[in-house]
């Protein structure tokens, strides 16, 4: 039981650039959430999905788009990369209490 | 909408010292709470939740939290800090019956072990 993995762990990207981060849980749980950390700001929801052929917006979802795979995967991409977007992303599912399990990030630099 | 504030952005507490950590949140029902830790490099993980019942709730890690409904509040305390103990600390709050139950956080607090 992995619970839920993050890939790549590490990501250098030059502006403009597009990339796709991957995020995958085990626990057969319905909803799987973005996050991005910055410093000072705690976490901010980038967008979620309440169930598989679902997903929302969050609090910040300009320059990001989601792909719920289906029930195990859930996709963040970023398709023309800013320096703005430079951050520690973190995926997360949640079970039916509301306990939320949390990947162990991507680090993401725009440079 | 709901919202939570952690009012400490750091905290320093010796070894052996008990810690408290404060958590307030605005919203219109009763809420679920949560307190989460993050050590450096790592992702979050619970600590300890609360959805009814009893006011304290017993966490991992020797941690615990009381529920003051008049208060707002969900503060964190241990008795006795361990320097494994220095992470950050996040409280967050869930909405019942709402969309894929969604959780709002705090800005987190950071904690410092003196040995």
């Amino acid at each position: 039981n992995a619970g839920v993995t993050q890939t790549p762990k590490f990501q250098v990207l030059k502006t403009g650039q597009s990339m796709t981060l991957q995020c995958a849980q085990d626990m057969n749980h319905n909803s799987m959430y973005w996050y991005r950390q910055d410093p000072g700001m705690g976490l901010r929801l980038i967008y979620y999905s309440a169930s598989e052929g679902t997903t929302d917006k969050g609090e910040v979802p300009n320059g990001y788009n989601v792909s719920r795979l289906n029930k195990r995967e859930f996709s963040l991409r970023l398709e023309s990369a800013a320096p703005s977007q430079t951050s520690v992303y973190f995926c997360a599912s949640i079970d039916i209490t509301y306990e939320q399990y949390f990947g162990p990030g991507t680090r993401l630099t725009v440079t | 909408a709901q919202s939570v504030t952690q009012p400490d952005i750091h905290i320093t507490v010796s070894e052996g010292a008990s810690l408290e950590l404060r958590c307030n949140y605005s919203y219109g029902a009763t809420p679920y709470l949560f307190w989460y830790v993050q050590s450096p490099g790592q992702g979050l993980q619970l600590l300890l939740k609360y959805f009814s019942g009893d006011t304290l709730v017993q966490g991992i890690k020797g941690f615990e939290a009381e529920f003051k409904r008049s208060q707002s509040s969900f503060n964190l305390r241990k008795p006795s800090v361990h320097w494994s103990d220095a992470a950050e600390y996040f409280c967050a709050v869930g909405a019942m019956n709402t969309n894929a139950g969604k959780s709002t956080f705090g800005d987190g607090t950071t904690l410092t072990v003196k040995p």
